[in-house]
């Protein structure tokens, strides 16, 4: 079976502080891994993608791959209430995309 | 403007009814595909097309049909034969398949009674 996993949260972190997310996946050949961000009643919406092991940063959107512990992570700096949303982590498993069910992120004012 | 477009926005129909969403794509993506969203639920694949005139199944294939006869489009039926059509509906599309970004049109919400 073919998987991504997420916390489902609500994770809750302070207006300002880093907000760290996490997703594992079951595919060892997964080559391609992306994060999304999706508001209540809305559609997903790319944020990041990551293809190599390491970090790759976009403002204050960081994301973070180990191919070898088959983890996947995203970090928000300096998060902000409008980053309150449901965060999807997407793998590519062959020609599909699997996504995982998403972490409920809650930034407190 | 590129982008990818659905339609209607709300749809409601009867139980029985068969039902056709619009799902149309101006960024000469190759591939599209068709998800369904549940509360609480991840996104499950429906189908999916890589080219023109070809599409394949997905996780939840059962009740639903689809066509890809233009390159820009790819509408979904959802028939009397889908159990429980009630639902968030994403149409999305990329490059390629697999290793490729998908991007999402903003959604059709299916309430059947």
């Amino acid at each position: 079976q073919k998987e991504v996993e997420q916390n489902s949260g609500p994770l809750s972190v302070p207006e300002g502080a880093i907000a760290s997310l996490n997703c594992t996946y079951s595919d060892r050949v997964s080559q391609s891994f992306f994060w999304y961000r999706q508001y209540s009643g809305k559609s997903p919406e790319l944020i990041m993608s990551i293809y190599s092991n390491g970090d790759k940063e976009d403002g204050r959107f960081t994301a973070q791959l180990n191919k070898a512990s088959q983890y996947v992570s995203l970090l928000i700096r300096d998060s902000q209430p409008s980053d309150s949303a449901t965060y999807l982590c997407a793998v590519n498993m062959g020609d599909k995309i699997i996504f995982g069910k998403g972490t409920r992120l809650h930034i407190l004012p | 403007d590129g982008g990818i477009t659905q339609s209607p926005k709300y749809l409601f129909r009867k139980e029985g009814q068969n039902v056709t969403l619009s799902c149309e794509q101006n960024l000469n993506h190759d591939a599209m595909y068709w998800y369904r969203q549940d509360p609480g639920q991840g996104l499950r694949l429906i189908y999916y097309s890589q080219i023109v005139n070809d599409f394949q199944k997905g996780d939840i294939a059962e009740g639903y049909s689809v066509s890809r006869e233009k390159k820009e489009s790819f509408p979904l039926t959802v028939t009397s034969a889908q159990k429980n059509p009630t639902a968030f509906y994403l149409c999305a599309s990329s490059a390629g398949t697999g290793t490729y970004e998908q991007y999402f049109g903003p959604g059709t919400r299916l309430t059947v009674t």
